[in-house]
């Protein structure tokens, strides 16, 4: 069983649109999450960490829920530019100290 | 401020060769990681480096190690390659240990295995 488990997708949606999509993970002892962003051919970047109360930036939700152990994330009123695939990360060690888990990816298109 | 650096940025190799992938961390960041992203899958933790100690390794053969200096730069080493050791390796750096530090990668080494 992999670690991290994401809906690969594609998710193809028009402009303006909102778009959701979930990651599970199996280590009940895991301690921090993120989302991470990654477009074609370049490198991970952060795009947000998600507490256990969830957080919003912007137009981004993050959602955790610990009991059943998966995380969300919500893309409000889509822009052409969100194009890309998102990486859910878990932390899988302590506070202190870090082993990242990474999803596969979940690939979003945002189309004119 | 310059970002986390790797080089080379491409690499084709032979079966059985050895391969040496260079990191400079963003200045002040103390921890390094190294992982491998296959085409298709998120990025596999292969180690992290902090203070020029190992504090972490991933599931790989013993045929990938690692060293941090005391600049902190950092260096993967693979020894004899496979088809399947094809992939983008990327490199991370961190302010410290904390799994609550955000991850900077640099833009990767493309490494082709023939």
């Amino acid at each position: 069983r992999k670690e991290v488990e994401q809906d690969p997708g594609p998710f193809n949606v028009p402009e303006g649109a909102t778009v959701a999509f979930n990651c599970t993970y199996s280590n009940s002892a895991s301690q921090s999450f993120f989302w991470y962003r990654q477009d074609c051919r370049k490198e991970p970047k952060l795009l947000m960490s998600v507490y256990s109360s969830g957080n919003e930036d912007g137009r981004f939700t993050a959602q955790l829920n610990r009991a059943s152990q998966y995380i969300s994330l919500l893309i409000r009123d889509s822009k052409l530019s969100d194009s890309a695939t998102y990486l859910c990360v878990v932390n899988e060690v302590g506070a202190n100290d870090y082993k990242l888990s990474f999803g596969a990816g979940t690939t979003v298109t945002v189309r004119a | 401020d310059a970002g986390v650096t790797q080089s080379p940025t491409h690499l084709i190799k032979t079966r059985g060769q050895h391969v040496t992938l260079r990191c400079s961390p963003i200045s002040g960041h103390k921890s390094v990681s190294w992982y491998q992203q296959v085409l298709g899958q998120g990025p596999q933790f292969i180690f992290q480096y902090y203070e020029k100690e190992e504090r972490g390794r991933g599931n790989f053969p013993d045929r990938f190690s690692a060293r941090q200096f005391p600049n902190y730069s950092s260096e993967l080493n693979v020894n004899a390659l496979l088809l399947g050791d094809s992939a983008l390796y990327l490199c991370a750096s961190s302010l410290g240990t904390s799994g609550y530090n955000e991850q900077f990668f640099g833009p990767g080494t493309r490494l082709t295995v023939l």
